[in-house]
């Protein structure tokens, strides 16, 4: 399997408190994405990397920050964790263009 | 309207039957295409691309219209592990190689 890792697997947190999630590649690949995965949602883009220091919002990103200093780390930050933002996240990476995303194993987070 | 529609399902189908899921993108502009499986609680993993040929891959076949923009998975002979929700996935803009997800199509597979 692709090297791609994300920390913590699982967290509750307060409203109001700041929360980041790590997501660990190990392949050297340019792009990284973080998803929501929501009940009758889907997965939606939150924001992506096309390289260190470039990032670029997606469909979702209010509430959230992200930042890759770093090829191999991609973090996302929730500035001040909120109830709406209980869901499971998840980390993709993307290698040749064509070829789709491997994924993370995923953070349920849930925020009280 | 969702940039990529699927029937949620459930589809409850017994062992061995054949079973077919299709999905419809609303931008004419997608360039690649994809059926992601997800089992319960699991990341989501590439089951196969789809290209406009059509493709097979063991008891999975994949078919692209891009005519009628949509997309189809057809499963024969299907085993209990088949069970998983299937995600049809359409690649828009490949700069950003940014993916839009179905919501997914569920498949039971009884005994």
């Amino acid at each position: 399997d692709a090297g791609i890792t994300q920390s913590p697997r699982h967290k509750v947190t307060e409203t109001g408190t700041p929360v980041t999630l790590r997501c660990h590649q190990t392949e050297n690949h340019r792009y990284m994405y973080w998803y929501r995965q929501d009940p009758g949602h889907g997965l939606r883009l939150i924001h992506y990397s096309y390289g260190v220091k470039d990032t670029d919002k997606g469909e979702v990103s209010d509430g959230y920050s992200v930042s890759r200093s770093k090829t191999e780390d991609f973090l996302l930050t929730l500035e001040s964790a909120t109830s709406s933002q209980t869901s499971v996240y998840f980390c993709a990476i993307s290698g040749r263009t064509g070829e789709g995303y491997t994924f993370g194993s995923g953070t349920r987070l849930t925020v009280v | 309207r969702k940039e990529v529609e699927q029937d949620p399902g459930p589809f409850n189908v017994p062992e061995g039957a054949t079973v077919a899921f299709n999905c419809t993108y609303s931008n004419s502009a997608s360039q690649s295409f994809f059926w992601y499986r997800q089992d319960c609680r699991k990341e989501p993993k590439l089951l196969m691309s789809v290209y406009s040929s059509g493709n097979e891959d063991g008891r999975f076949t994949a078919q692209l219209n891009r005519a009628s923009q949509y997309i189809s998975l057809l499963i024969r002979d299907s085993k209990l592990s088949d069970s998983a929700t299937y995600l049809c996935v359409v690649m828009r803009d490949t700069g950003r190689r940014a993916l839009t997800f179905g919501s997914g199509t569920r498949l039971q597979v009884q005994p």
